[in-house]
Formats: C-alpha cells, sequence, structure tokens
C-alpha cells in the first residue's frame, strides 16, 4: 500500500517568513495530492491540492509543487502569519481515473507555529 | 448546503460499554471514510464505506469494530466493550462519487473519552 513521510514534525517561524513543509510517498500510480491544515480542535480542511499532471500550483500565499520522478511533494507558505499557525498533513491517493477505489493516505502531520 | 455532520462531539463511556458515532456526509456524497487521530498523532484510516457496502476496512481492528453505511440515515462506527486505548477523536469525511478526483470534506469529529 501506499505509505506517506512527512517532516519536519514541528516548525517555528518567525511571522514574515517562509515555511517549507515536505512528503515523499511510495506509490507511483498516486495521482492525487491534498494538504490539509488543522487548527487545535477543529476538523481538517483541504488548503490546496495538486493533480500529478501538474508540476507546480499557486494560491495567494500557498503554493505545492510535485516531483513525480522523485516522488516527492511540497507545501510553501509565505509572508507567515499567526492565523496560520495549526498542524499540516499532506496526503496521497488514486483519483478516480485509476479504477474507482479511493483511499487517501496522510502523513504524519507538521505543527507549524508562527511567532509573532 | 450544510458540510459533514458528526455526533455526538463528545462521548464518555467506561469501559466495556458500547460507543456509537454517527457521521451525516454532505448531501449528495456517497462515500463515507472514517479516521482515528490521538493525541499529537496523525489521521489513521480505518474504513471506507460507499452506501450499503463496506469498500476497505484494512485499518479497522478485527474486534470490537464495526461500521455501516446503510441506504438511509447517517454511517455508523461502532466500538463495543470500549477500552482506555480507544479515546481519541474520530472524525468521518465524505465526498462525492462524480468528482474527478479525490477531495474529501472532515465532520467536526467525535472526541470519545474512556474511564
Amino acid at each position: 500500500g501506499e505509505n506517506v513521510e512527512q517532516h519536519p514534525s514541528t516548525l517555528s517561524v518567525q511571522e514574515g517568513d517562509s515555511a517549507v513543509i515536505k512528503c515523499t510517498y511510495s506509490d507511483s500510480a498516486s495521482n492525487y495530492f491534498p494538504w490539509y491544515k488543522q487548527e487545535l480542535g477543529k476538523r481538517p480542511q483541504l488548503i490546496i491540492d495538486i493533480r500529478s499532471n501538474v508540476g507546480e500550483k499557486k494560491d495567494q500565499r500557498i503554493a505545492v509543487t510535485l516531483n513525480k520522478t522523485a516522488k516527492h511533494f511540497s507545501l510553501h507558505i509565505t509572508e507567515t502569519q499567526p492565523e496560520d499557525s495549526a498542524v499540516y498533513f499532506c496526503a496521497a491517493s488514486k483519483g478516480v481515473n485509476s479504477g474507482g477505489y479511493q483511499k487517501v493516505t496522510f502523513g504524519i502531520g507538521t505543527k507549524l507555529q508562527v511567532i509573532p | 448546503n450544510a458540510g459533514v455532520m458528526q455526533n455526538p462531539r463528545h462521548l464518555v463511556r467506561r469501559r466495556g460499554q458500547e460507543a456509537r458515532l454517527r457521521c451525516s456526509p454532505m448531501k449528495g456524497h456517497s462515500h463515507v471514510y472514517w479516521y482515528r487521530q490521538l493525541p499529537e498523532e496523525g489521521l489513521k484510516f480505518m474504513v471506507y464505506l460507499q452506501k450499503e457496502n463496506i469498500i476497505d476496512e484494512s485499518g479497522m481492528p478485527k474486534e470490537r469494530f464495526s461500521a455501516e453505511f446503510p441506504k438511509e440515515g447517517p454511517s455508523i462506527l461502532r466500538i463495543q466493550q470500549v477500552v482506555r486505548g480507544d479515546s481519541a477523536a474520530y472524525f468521518c469525511a465524505s465526498r462525492s462519487a462524480g468528482s474527478g478526483r479525490n477531495e474529501q470534506f472532515f465532520g467536526p469529529g467525535t472526541r470519545l473519552t474512556v474511564l
């Protein structure tokens, strides 16, 4: 089955600096890579995702990059703000075009702290 | 359009009792996933269901745990004879069968405490 590794497990940055979280996956058939943000005591919420036919995607201060050959993908947050403090999970999945069955495998999570 | 609903939000049980966790997916969603999250840990897949079918239960313990998603009504995660190690947050997520990807929408979770 799929195995997703994520690092670092904790990350502290000064407000305004950038934060980078990296993940690797094992199943070369995975083609959908979402990122979730979970604030303390709240539900995980999708913040950005990328499909395997795209190398990079950006949404305001958040960007994701994907290297299919190396089987790794990263989340980049620029100009960090205190409200970015949360746990971030990467995940990998085969999409609907891969036989119908889908299961998302999550990384262990990265606790990001943005220091004002 | 209401999001994914879970109830109860908090559940306290004594060892040996049964816990029933409910999940109502988003309207139009026919796929439900259950995850367990221990404090300071990630989301562990438990089971994946479609209406009236269990698709993948590879993450669910063989004993004491069961799940269902009937034709009508919410999905139920049932834990029999709970033990302290079952204390965790249980999240369900739902997705649409028709989407071209696998975006899952999470419920608020049920926090189970076993005394």
